[in-house]
């Protein structure tokens, strides 16, 4: 089976940076992506990691450690727009199927 | 490049009812996922569908079934419908690799049941 971790709510300042942890238990693994969801909106792909290191696309970066089950979404300078659920989402091997973490909620605050 | 259209936006059911929701794919996508979204379960597989066959299936009821057309466009049944099958059902396409492809989501249809 699956298992994905991520903490419920954060809250950050406007400007800041925070980091968004992610930890899974699986019995396969083909990728780990996160996903950025507004209130009301659709998922919209953020990253995707499949081999160990940082992702850096913008103001947002991904790191993964397949040892450790593992992985962050790093988000800098944090605009009000960021306010969001935050999904963290694994596949297995050669399947379609996402295993999706419930989110993180990230506040940003003035 | 059009997005993932889904209809309707929102639908209200009564129990018992069923109901057929419908998800058209980026062009050029032939991959096709179904998933349900609720505040307590958060986002879960329904099934997924590639060249009109079922390829995945997620742990819900046969009550949930889904079918796909020549043209990539799919839709999903969900028959005798329960109070607790209130969510918001999105639908998301991709290529049809699934080692390498990234999933993009349709803006859902959000279904009550009455």
């Amino acid at each position: 089976g699956q298992n994905i971790d991520q903490p419920t709510e954060m809250t950050a300042t406007e400007g800041a940076i925070v980091q968004i942890n992610c930890t899974y238990q699986t019995s396969g693994f083909n990728g780990l992506f996160w996903y950025q969801q507004h209130a009301g909106e659709a998922p919209t792909f953020l990253s995707y990691n499949v081999l160990d290191g940082l992702e850096e696309k913008g103001r947002f970066s991904s790191f993964l450690s397949r040892s450790k089950g593992y992985s962050y979404l790093l988000l800098k300078e944090l605009q009000m727009k960021d306010s969001a659920s935050y999904l963290c989402a694994v596949r297995a091997d050669g399947s379609y199927q996402l295993t999706f973490g419930k989110g993180t909620k990230l506040s940003v605050i003035p | 490049k059009a997005g993932v259209t889904q209809t309707p936006r929102y639908l209200i059911k009564t129990r018992g009812q069923q109901v057929t929701l419908s998800c058209s794919p980026i062009s050029g996508h032939r991959s096709v996922s179904w998933y349900q979204q609720t505040p307590g379960q958060g986002l879960q597989f329904l099934f997924e569908y590639f060249s009109e066959t079922q390829r995945n299936k997620g742990n819900f009821p046969g009550r949930f079934s889904g079918r796909q057309f020549s043209n990539s466009r799919s839709e999903m049944n969900v028959s005798t419908l329960e109070l607790g099958d209130s969510a918001l059902y999105l639908c998301a396409s991709s290529r049809g690799d699934p080692s390498t492809d990234t999933q993009y989501f349709g803006p859902g249809t959000r279904l009550t049941v009455l």
